[in-house]
């Protein structure tokens, strides 16, 4: 399975667009990218996924390069209700025995 | 609703004394798994479930007993807890893969503290 590598902690203000960048230097062919969001106190939830070029959804955006070896996520506009830990998840699209989220991306967004 | 559904949300229990903590989905899943989280460490996978009657570990079972009679339900079992598991814990489901592009869906946490 592909390791992942992200920022520990990443700090905005309201308004501001916010990317984290995820590291995934061994992706196999198979592999998809997919994020995860969670919020104080829950579980994680989905928020997009992609295979390769852009993927735009209501809350996101993520960007993936030509060479996939690192995927962008993208959140316009950020509110303090973005204040959450994200995750990026890089396994294969066909069933495996693992599934390895790694350790996300803490934001925090300032009034 | 959809959803995972854990109890208790809360526990606070003492060394030594057998606990279980009960997940529930209402989504007819195939797939039900457990992680623990930990500062600093993220997201850890304990013991999954590809069906009834068929579990296997994750990355970090120690310590850890599962059980999958029915397909909507996945206790997770710990027979003789310990400090080092005070952990939050997640149950999650997917409908039919564990893979990127099956949903994990998780359950609101259960927030364990073995004293």
């Amino acid at each position: 399975l592909a390791k992942t590598t992200q920022p520990i902690s990443m700090d905005s203000y309201e308004g501001q667009e916010v990317n984290i960048t995820c590291s995934h230097n061994n992706i196999a062919t198979n592999d998809y990218i997919t994020w995860y969001q969670q919020f104080p106190s829950q579980g994680p939830r989905f928020i997009i996924q992609g295979y390769k070029t852009k993927v735009t959804n209501e809350v996101a955006s993520l960007f993936i390069p030509a060479d996939r070896k690192s995927s962008t996520l993208s959140l316009p506009r950020v509110s303090l209700s973005d204040t959450a830990v994200y995750y990026c998840l890089v396994a294969p699209s066909y069933n495996t025995d693992k599934l390895i989220f790694g350790t996300g991306t803490r934001l925090q967004v300032f009034p | 609703e959809a959803q995972v559904t854990q109890n208790p949300r809360y526990l606070i229990t003492v060394t030594g004394k057998k606990l279980t903590v009960t997940c529930s989905q209402n989504m007819n899943h195939e797939y039900m798994s457990w992680y623990r989280q930990d500062p600093g460490l993220g997201l850890r996978q304990i013991y999954y479930s590809m069906n009834v009657e068929v579990t296997d570990k994750g990355d970090v079972p120690e310590g850890y007993k599962v059980s999958r009679k029915e397909k909507r339900n996945f206790p997770l079992i710990l027979e003789s807890p310990s400090p080092n598991q005070t952990s939050l814990y997640f149950c999650a489901s997917s409908s039919e893969t564990q893979s990127s592009t099956d949903t994990q869906y998780f359950g609101p946490g259960t927030r364990l503290t073995v004293l």
